[in-house]
């Protein structure tokens, strides 16, 4: 069946622009995550959506992250006033649920350049 | 200090032999263990959960130490497709928020 998909595979953008990074996870599964991986570095915990809520959002670095799943199905990671420090991979995962029991699929990630 | 630390290798072997990576977490309440496996530019898939009495899945083997904090994965047998970057994950309760390793690359040669 189809895995989780994320769209644009590659961003490239300029200092100050704003990037919105679309998700789509594996049909039926009520959990959400988004991570972000820098280059060496493993994933990087940003946001975890329940349904259509944001369960936790303490890994969201500042203001200018915010994510939205209005639907409970298809999330969106939107980026404000982009700055170098922010090209990393944005990985998005899903899972049925938030237990141990239920492991996380990944999607391929967004690539984010901000030149 | 990381959460969780690995060795970051690069470990090069030859097909065939047996290799182990090691890795520990500072988080004393940590519940859950997992090691991932991440090939170049693709996404983290999970490898195996990894459980206190310790778990065998094929040429792999996981072991916790909860006294000493550390997690090891032992491959048996390795082959050109093993080659990738392992990932150690701890989560602090038994749900969603994973803590990653930096990885352990390791290279099989033929």
């Amino acid at each position: 069946g189809a895995g989780v998909s994320q769209t644009p595979s590659n961003k490239v953008t300029e200092k100050g622009k704003y990037v919105e990074l679309r998700c789509d996870p594996i049909s039926g599964h009520t959990a959400l995550y988004w991570y972000r991986q820098s280059l060496g570095q493993g994933p990087e915990f940003l946001i975890y959506f329940q349904g259509t809520g944001a369960a936790d959002d303490s890994g969201l670095p500042n203001d200018r992250f915010f994510a939205v799943r209005p639907e409970g199905s298809v999330s969106t990671l939107k980026i404000q006033r982009t700055e170098r420090g922010d090209s990393a991979v944005y990985l998005c995962a899903s899972s049925e649920d938030s237990t141990y029991n239920s492991p996380l699929h990944f999607g391929n990630g967004t690539r984010l350049t901000v030149t | 200090r990381k959460e969780v630390e690995q060795d970051p290798g690069p470990f090069n072997v030859p097909e065939g032999a047996t290799v182990a990576f090691n890795c520990t977490y500072s988080n004393s309440a940590s519940q859950s263990f997992f090691w991932y496996r991440q090939d170049c530019r693709k996404e983290p898939k999970l490898l195996m959960s990894v459980y206190s009495s310790g778990n065998e899945d094929g040429r792999f083997t996981a072991q916790l130490n909860r006294a000493s904090q550390y997690i090891s994965l032992l491959i048996r047998d390795s082959k050109l497709s093993d080659s990738a970057t392992y990932l150690c994950v701890v989560s602090m309760d038994s749900s969603y928020k994973l803590i990653f390793g930096s990885g352990t690359r390791l290279l099989v040669r033929p």
